[in-house]
């Protein structure tokens, strides 16, 4: 397991349709974030799963955004009837509960562009 | 609720020389760790030095060193010997431990960009 896997790199997509994307965490790594970064801006935090459990939301997850950590293994997030102010860097994030003072391992990200 | 501040949106330096990079925080956890973290052109934040909060000595790896001092709460970040590959964002990030409103959810600055100059 050589770190933290998201597909698709670049999704494009027409304003009012669904996208889901997808990330795999290190296998040992119990916990699991999602941020989104926008142009000129840091990483903001969009939710966290502590194994399959989604333990927080931040305000900024829409009741357009879902995400699933199914067995606590691989995660989701679907974003549905698309906006173009949904267009950013999604990145995904994990650690152990136990070495999370030692920096949180992050993805590639999914660009996402709605047009 | 904790913060991230960093005030410098662009910084250059010269291929070889040091350089260091600003990072203010605010927080009521008294237990706290922060980051940075290094965000070249291909968009992959890397990993690049934690320092904890009961930390004795400032955390240093390799060319990386971050100047902790708690009283002002300040976290810089010391490039030395910069490198042409030292390019990118560079993003400040802290985490509380859950104490006194203090989240464990790591929270981002806005991120200096750093050109090197050969």
């Amino acid at each position: 397991d050589t770190g933290v896997s998201q597909n698709p790199r670049h999704k494009i997509t027409k304003r009012g349709q669904n996208v889901t994307f997808r990330c795999d965490p290190i296998s040992e790594h119990n916990r699991l974030y999602w941020y989104r970064q926008t142009l000129g801006q840091g990483p903001e935090f969009l939710t966290y799963f502590q194994n399959e459990a989604q333990l927080e939301k931040s305000r900024l997850l829409s009741d357009r955004f879902s995400a699933e950590r199914p067995k606590g293994s691989f995660s989701t997030l679907e974003i549905q009837r698309t906006e173009q102010g949904d267009s950013a860097m999604y990145l995904c994030a994990s650690s152990h509960r136990t070495v999370a003072n030692y920096g949180y391992t992050f993805g590639s990200g999914t660009r996402l562009t709605v047009v | 609720a904790q913060k991230i501040t960093q005030t410098q949106p662009g910084m250059f330096v010269q291929e070889k020389e040091a350089v260091t990079l600003d990072c203010t925080y605010d927080t009521s956890d008294p237990s706290y760790g922060l980051f940075w973290y290094k965000q070249p052109s291909s968009g992959e934040m890397i990993f690049l030095i934690y320092q904890g909060s009961y930390d004795q000595q400032n955390a240093t790896e390799g060319r990386y060193s971050l100047n902790f001092q708690k009283a002002r709460k300040s976290a810089n970040l010391v490039i030395s010997a910069s490198q042409l590959g030292d390019s990118a964002m560079y993003f400040c990030a802290m985490r509380g431990f859950g104490q006194e409103g203090g989240s464990y959810i790591p929270t981002f600055g806005r991120g200096t960009s750093l050109i090197v100059h050969p």
